[in-house]
């Protein structure tokens, strides 16, 4: 079974910019959540969507807004990026919501904003 | 103070020895996750528990649910368990998702 890929890998981008990242999920899960993982405070939790739908938001601005498609694919889209916003964002599937279900990860987006 | 807090921050070892990471917690859970990630950022999953013991290979993972505390112990170390350790856990009872520790930088030297 094919992984969780995230597309692009790296990615450079100008103040002010917005940007795209996707994220397909392992064939048959229906959850994918988005983290962003940043020297200074760690991996932190951006969102969640299963079944098209937003099940949870961790603390982030409105700039930080994501989707979620009927085949479970997932984009983050970021606009007016900040230098702050440099960070690896990486995508995490599992087949439902909820703390039991084992996320796996995939590679992450490297975007880093100049 | 962070909810999960992880111990020490950085590890260095000879190749051979028994490591332990420990992991406390602050919140209520329904699973604690141990994570391993490579340089280059690949994250890989090694044990979700939310209770008792886990083993795979090498590596054995506990949780204490009333002290709020789990350990990853990597018996015969090895070089290529040189890697950073993230403890994570999924709060009960909330809306959230995960939540990290700083995680663990392990050096295994030969």
């Amino acid at each position: 079974k094919a992984g969780v890929t995230q597309t692009p890998r790296y990615l450079i981008k100008t103040r002010g910019q917005q940007v795209t990242l996707s994220c397909s999920p392992i064939s048959g899960h229906r959850s994918v959540s988005w983290y962003q993982q940043t020297p200074g405070q760690g991996l932190q939790f951006l969102f969640e969507y299963f079944s098209e739908t937003q099940r949870n938001k961790g603390n982030f601005p409105g700039r930080f807004s994501g989707r979620q498609f009927s085949n479970s694919r997932s984009e983050m889209n970021v606009s007016t990026l900040e230098l702050g916003d440099s960070a690896l964002y990486l995508c995490a599937s599992s087949l439902a919501t909820g703390g039991f279900y084992e996320q796996y990860f995939g590679p992450g987006t490297r975007l880093t904003v100049t | 103070k962070n909810e999960v807090e992880q111990s020490p921050q950085n590890l260095t070892a000879q190749e051979g020895e028994f490591i332990t990471i420990n992991c406390s917690y602050s919140v209520g859970i329904s699973a604690l996750h141990w994570l391993q990630q490579h340089p280059g950022g690949g994250i890989v999953s090694l044990f979700m528990l939310s209770s008792g013991k886990k083993k795979h290979g090498r590596l054995i993972a506990t949780i204490n649910i009333q002290e709020k505390h789990s350990s990853l112990h990597i018996t015969a170390s090895h070089p290529r368990d040189s890697a950073v350790y993230i403890c994570a856990v999924y709060p009960s009872g909330s809306q959230g998702n995960l939540i990290f520790g700083k995680g663990t930088k392990l050096s295994v030297k030969p």
